[in-house]
């Protein structure tokens, strides 16, 4: 059972098109995340949101824009590409002190946004 | 603010050696949590360990252990009789546990197992 999804694997794309993430998590958790992890491995949180509300919204170009239909969902939109959005996209989900549980994260297997 | 610092960009060890990667951070919650990550070539990021701030007590989980010092603001991840498999980018994180949860990532560890 896959725990947290992300759909699609791989996108390449010219600049100046838009393009869309989803992420999808079958752990019941309220919490789930963005982040970015550029060419030199460096983790960035884009964006955070606790059952379905916003509660993270790091220094982002407003080209890119969230979307969570329920708490299981948590999409990413992205307007205009440029070339310094290729990175892998990272989604995550965790608990966050639900039930006792932890404040860990769970990621999904990555997109990797390619630009040409 | 809150800071992961790992200063060990990359390291290379044999098989079966023991190796430490450091993990110092700062923060000025006084609830708070840390995490090991493992990045394997293959990309997925594998959750490891959580320890929160209240609890000091070091972990042993296999050939994997880890060391949380408050007192010197650190929180080592030390594997024992490495094997080729171990072979990732290992990040330490940290987390408030406050509404407005902050999550901080260290740089990363590059660490090569050589058979």
């Amino acid at each position: 059972d896959t725990a947290v999804s992300q759909t699609p694997k791989y996108l390449v794309t010219q600049m100046g098109n838009d393009k869309s993430i989803k992420c999808e998590q079958n752990l019941g958790h309220d919490t789930m995340y963005w982040y970015k992890q550029d060419s030199k491995k460096f983790l960035k949180i884009m964006f955070s949101y606790n059952n379905k509300e916003l509660i993270i919204n790091e220094t982002v170009p407003n080209r890119f824009s969230p979307k969570s239909p329920d708490k299981a969902h948590l999409n990413l939109h992205i307007n205009s590409l440029e070339l310094g959005d290729s990175a892998v996209y990272f989604c995550a989900s965790s608990p966050r002190g639900q039930q006792g549980k932890g404040y860990e994260q769970y990621f999904g297997p990555g997109t990797r946004l390619t630009v040409t | 603010a809150q800071k992961v610092t790992q200063a060990q960009t990359e390291i290379s060890v044999v098989e079966k050696e023991d190796v430490t990667l450091d993990c110092v951070y700062e923060t000025r919650d006084t609830t708070y949590y840390l995490f090991w990550y493992k990045q394997p070539p293959s990309g997925e990021l594998v959750f490891l360990i959580r320890r929160n701030s209240f609890d000091e007590q070091n972990e042993i989980s296999g050939r994997y252990s880890w060391n949380f010092q408050k007192s010197t603001s650190s929180f080592n991840f030390t594997i024992t009789a490495s094997q080729v498999v171990d072979s990732a980018v290992y990040f330490c994180a940290l987390s408030n546990s406050g509404g407005y949860q902050k999550v901080t990532f260290g740089t990363g560890t590059k660490l090569q197992v050589i058979p």
